[in-house]
């Protein structure tokens, strides 16, 4: 079964940076797409972007194009979100997910237990 | 980006009742349509895709239905354990949005 293990809760000042982890469990990590969808205290889920491990092709949404980066590792099966500044408004849950399906029928089939970042002064 | 509209933003219900939340696309998606299950404190987890292709090991008493613009899920006697938030996703385009989620409560 795949598993995808984020790392761990992070306290953050404004204006500094980050990088959070999402690693697979198995090498079929690199055939999938990996995901990362935001959820602020409260609120639903965001789709940010996703990325192809096996050749880093990335897309983002238009709305987080820009303040964030989304890389990978296929060697160590990883996946990862970082901020290069960050803003309170970016205090949320972050999951990262796989993409399965085919034809255009993708969804999220298996999810990490996501990262709790908090950015406050 | 295509906008997807939940309804309603919650709801209570009662054990053994049924239950029906929409979902609304701001254009023609087809099928191209998800249903997402978040318990409290927990990631989602994926009950339908394609709109209405049940996922492996979810109790049959989910339900999805519709195609174009309107969805449907259906909870045909709700459970305790399925009092959660539920999302709709599009998956037609990037990017891919959800619906802004409808919680269902306890009556």
């Amino acid at each position: 079964e795949v598993q995808l293990v984020q790392s761990g809760a992070e306290v953050k000042k404004p204006g500094e940076s980050l990088k959070i982890s999402c690693q697979g469990s198995e090498d079929t990590f690199t055939g999938y797409w990996i995901g990362w969808v935001r959820q602020m205290p409260g609120k639903g889920l965001e789709w940010m972007g996703i990325i192809f491990p096996g050749d880093s092709d990335t897309k983002y949404s238009p709305s987080f194009q820009g303040q964030v980066t989304i890389s990978a590792d296929k060697s160590s099966r990883t996946a990862y979100l970082q901020w290069s500044s960050l803003r309170a408004s970016d205090t949320a849950m972050y999951y990262c997910a796989r993409r399965g399906g085919s034809r255009g029928f993708y969804y999220f089939d298996q999810w990490g237990q996501g990262t709790l970042v908090t950015v406050s002064s | 980006d295509i906008q997807m509209t939940q309804s309603p933003s919650s709801l209570s219900a009662s054990v053994g009742d049924r239950v029906t939340i929409t979902c609304r696309a701001s254009q023609r998606i087809n099928n191209y349509l998800n249903w997402y299950q978040q318990r409290p404190g927990k990631a989602p987890n994926l009950l339908i895709y394609a709109a209405s292709t049940l996922q492996s090991g979810v109790p049959s008493r989910f339900s999805g239905s519709g195609s174009g613009t309107d969805f449907t899920l259906t909870i045909s006697s709700l459970q305790p354990e399925d009092f959660a938030t539920y999302y709709c996703q599009q998956s037609y385009s990037v990017p891919r949005t959800f619906g802004h989620g409808t919680k269902v409560e306890i009556k």
